[in-house]
C-alpha cells in the first residue's frame, strides 16, 4: 500500500524558516517524480513544487522560486521542502503527492499524503 | 501560464442525477488533463488521467471527455459518497496549474 507522511508544519513567524518531509513507503520511490501541492484555509489547490525521480530536475511555481527548495533522499525514501522567508500567504495546508511516471513532465499525482499545516504568523 | 477555469463554482444536485463540470484552459493541453475529488479536512483523490482514463478503484459512474482546451467530468447517477469539491488539472506544462474547484452539494 502506498503511504506518504507529511512532516514538519507548524507555526513559524514572518521571515523564519522551515523543512518539510514526507516519508514514503509501498512503492519504488526512486522511480517516480513527486510534488509538493499546497491548500491554504478555505482555498483551492495549488502546485507548489516538483522533482524528477532522480532529483536532477526540479521545478518551482513563481510564488516560491528563490525562497523553497525541493530535494529528495533516495536511500531514505523521503522528499524535502526547505522553506525560507515565509510570508502569511504561505500558510496552508502542504501536500506531498507521487507523480505517475519518473521524469517530473507529464506527470499527474496518482497519491497524495494527508497533508501538514504550515502558519506563518507573528 | 496556462490557467484552468471550472464551470459551475457550485452545483447543487440530488441522488441519482446525471452531473457534469466543465473544465477550459487557456491554450490547448492535448490531453493532458486530470481529475481529483476532495472531502473536507482530507486529501485530493485521483479520478481520472489523461482526460479520460478512469484511475483504477474509481466507479465506474465517473467519466472524463475532451481534448485541447475544453474537458468535462461527467457523474452518470450521483452518489451520496459524491458530495465533495472536483478539481481539474493540467500537466501539460509549467507550471501545473489546478481550476478553482467546483463544490458539488446536497439539493
Amino acid at each position: 500500500e502506498v503511504q506518504l507522511v507529511e512532516s514538519g508544519g507548524g507555526l513559524v513567524q514572518p521571515g523564519g524558516s522551515l523543512r518539510l518531509s514526507c516519508a514514503a513507503s509501498g512503492f519504488a520511490f526512486s522511480s517516480y517524480a513527486m510534488t509538493w501541492v499546497r491548500q491554504a484555509p478555505g482555498k483551492g489547490l495549488e502546485w507548489v513544487s516538483g522533482i524528477s525521480a532522480s532529483g536532477g530536475s526540479t521545478y518551482y511555481a513563481d510564488s516560491v522560486k528563490g525562497r523553497f527548495t525541493i530535494s529528495r533522499d533516495n536511500s531514505k525514501n523521503t522528499l524535502y521542502l526547505q522553506m525560507n522567508s515565509l510570508r502569511a500567504e504561505d500558510t496552508a495546508v502542504y501536500y506531498c503527492a507521487k507523480g505517475s511516471r519518473a521524469a517530473a513532465g507529464s506527470s499527474y499525482f496518482d497519491f497524495w499524503g494527508q497533508g501538514t499545516l504550515v502558519t506563518v504568523s507573528s | 501560464d496556462i490557467q484552468m477555469t471550472q464551470s459551475p463554482s457550485t452545483l447543487s444536485a440530488s441522488v441519482g442525477d446525471r452531473v457534469t463540470i466543465t473544465c477550459r484552459a487557456t491554450q490547448s493541453i492535448s490531453n493532458w488533463l486530470a481529475w481529483y475529488q476532495q472531502k473536507p479536512g482530507k486529501a485530493p483523490k485521483l479520478l481520472i488521467y489523461k482526460a479520460s482514463s478512469l484511475e483504477s478503484g474509481v466507479p465506474s459512474r465517473f467519466s472524463g471527455s475532451g481534448s485541447g482546451a475544453e474537458f468535462t467530468l461527467t457523474i452518470s447517477s450521483l452518489q451520496p459518497d459524491d458530495f465533495a469539491t472536483y478539481y481539474c488539472q493540467q500537466y501539460n506544462s509549467y507550471p501545473w496549474t489546478f481550476g478553482q474547484g467546483t463544490k458539488v452539494e446536497i439539493k
